[in-house]
């Protein structure tokens, strides 16, 4: 069955360090999400890509953030120099159609450590 | 925005028992209204979803039903079994957004 991929599993950081968090969705999907969630709280939605550009993003996604589709099959978020409080497990996700058409798929997460 | 909020945030029950996961939402104009499974180490899984036309909808032991009025929906689980146990989280998708809004989870355990 085809599935999300995410790198790495788990990642640990220096307070201001630049990270990337990499996703391979799954192959014939147009729409592409990034959501994060704190340790003990809700997933929460970050940003929605599509035909290569940002459809939507939410408050959280300020200007550290940035994603991009470099080539065909990845699908990167970048956070430009990182906060405590930006600890949190990321979830890649991708859809064949918009979520509300079609069955949103997840990773298995990336967990970021920020010291 | 979107807010969504579920309850209970634990749920215990014994094995062959029902479960009821109960959330609601504050957006009128939200049409999507799916349910996720996250089990320990793992990403949320979509187990079953409802849109705004439809009032019920069933696959096996599992069933959602939407009240548009009351604005709420509900999970149900039927027959529990031990692999249920997990994390499960209700989502809506508010009317022109891409995004879903998440409830806080609610922590299923099954009692042998």
């Amino acid at each position: 069955e085809p599935e999300v991929t995410q790198t790495p599993s788990h990642q640990v950081t220096q307070m201001g360090q630049e990270v990337i968090l990499r996703c391979v969705p799954i192959s014939n999907h147009l729409y592409f999400y990034w959501y994060r969630q704190i340790l003990g709280q809700k997933v929460e939605f970050l940003v929605s890509f599509y035909n290569n550009e940002i459809s939507e993003k939410s408050e959280i996604f300020d200007d550290q953030f940035s994603v991009e589709r470099p080539d065909g099959s990845n699908f990167t978020l970048k956070i430009r120099s990182t906060k405590l409080e930006d600890s949190a497990m990321y979830f890649c996700a991708s859809s064949e159609a918009l979520a509300s058409t079609g069955e949103l798929f997840f990773g298995e997460g990336s967990r970021l450590t920020v010291l | 925005g979107e807010n969504v909020e579920q309850h209970p945030s634990t749920l215990s029950v014994q094995e062959g028992d029902s479960a009821v996961i109960k959330c609601t939402y504050s957006d009128s104009a939200s049409n999507y209204f799916p349910w996720y499974k996250q089990e320990l180490g793992k990403g949320p899984q979509l187990i079953i979803d409802i849109r705004s036309n439809v009032g019920e909808k069933k696959d096996q032991r599992i069933a959602v039903t939407l009240n548009k009025t009351a604005k709420h929906f509900s999970l149900h689980i039927t027959e529990t079994q031990p692999e249920d146990s997990a994390v499960y989280f209700c989502a809506a998708r508010g009317g022109g957004a891409d995004g879903l809004t998440f409830g806080k989870g609610t922590h299923l355990i099954i009692q042998p």
